[in-house]
């Protein structure tokens, strides 16, 4: 099974709406963490938001917010006020374990977002 | 800002031939990843490094691949003898104190094996 599934490979947007990327996880550990990237056509990957298993609190920074439903395994991104700098590809990634170690990440297939002027 | 670094952006290999890529972590950091993504597929873990060795690898790091930290700076991933599946985004990551804490990624080599 997948770890990571991000059901929808492509997205459009209107500019300076808000768009919501999907991301459901598999894990039976009770800690982990959950990370969004942005992969401009460029290629570097951009770290924009993480989520940690125990925070009570929906993870925001500036026009990024993670809903994040535990009961249901989803970490979706939501993007507000799309800009057209926001097309990309964005990536979920999970974190498993807890304890000392590496923490490998976990990547889905991506959701290539288009912004449309 | 900070930021992982990594050198060279592009590199052109025949198979057969060994390559080294190399990465600077962000100077406080402690812990290593090097990944790699086939062109159009998902970003996949190859190994973990910290303390000095390797903490983690995955079934795609075999006997090919080898990571060194030579200096207190330098991180470097080397492919023995290229194979044309080896044509990939490579990127480095690092995180500070604690595994548990945000991975952050440099700008990736990209590698092209003839």
């Amino acid at each position: 099974a997948q770890k990571i599934t991000q059901t929808q490979p492509g997205m459009f947007v209107q500019e300076k709406e808000a768009v919501t990327l999907d991301c459901t996880y598999d894990t039976s550990d009770q800690s982990y963490g959950l990370f969004w990237y942005k992969q401009p056509s460029s290629g570097e990957m951009i770290f924009l938001i993480y989520q940690g298993s125990y925070d009570e609190q929906n993870a925001t920074e500036g026009r990024y917010s993670l809903n994040f439903q535990k009961a249901r395994k989803s970490a979706n991104l939501v993007i507000s006020a799309s800009q057209l700098g926001d097309s990309a590809m964005y990536f979920c990634a999970m974190r498993e374990g807890a304890g000392a170690g590496s923490y490998q990440l976990t990547f889905g297939k991506g959701t290539k977002l288009s912004v449309i002027p | 800002e900070p930021e992982v670094t990594q050198t060279p952006s592009h590199q052109v290999t025949q198979m057969g031939q060994e390559v080294i890529l190399r990465c600077v972590p962000i100077s406080n950091h402690l812990y290593f990843y090097w990944y790699r993504q086939i062109l159009g597929q998902k970003v996949e873990f190859l190994v973990s490094f910290y303390n000095n060795e390797i903490s983690e690898k995955s079934e795609i790091f075999d006997d090919q691949f080898s990571v060194e930290r030579p200096d207190g700076s330098n991180f470097t991933l080397k492919i023995r003898s290229t194979k044309l599946e080896d044509s990939a985004m490579y990127f480095c990551a690092s995180s500070p104190q604690s595994a548990q804490e945000t991975q952050y990624f440099g700008p990736g080599t990209r590698l092209l094996v003839l």
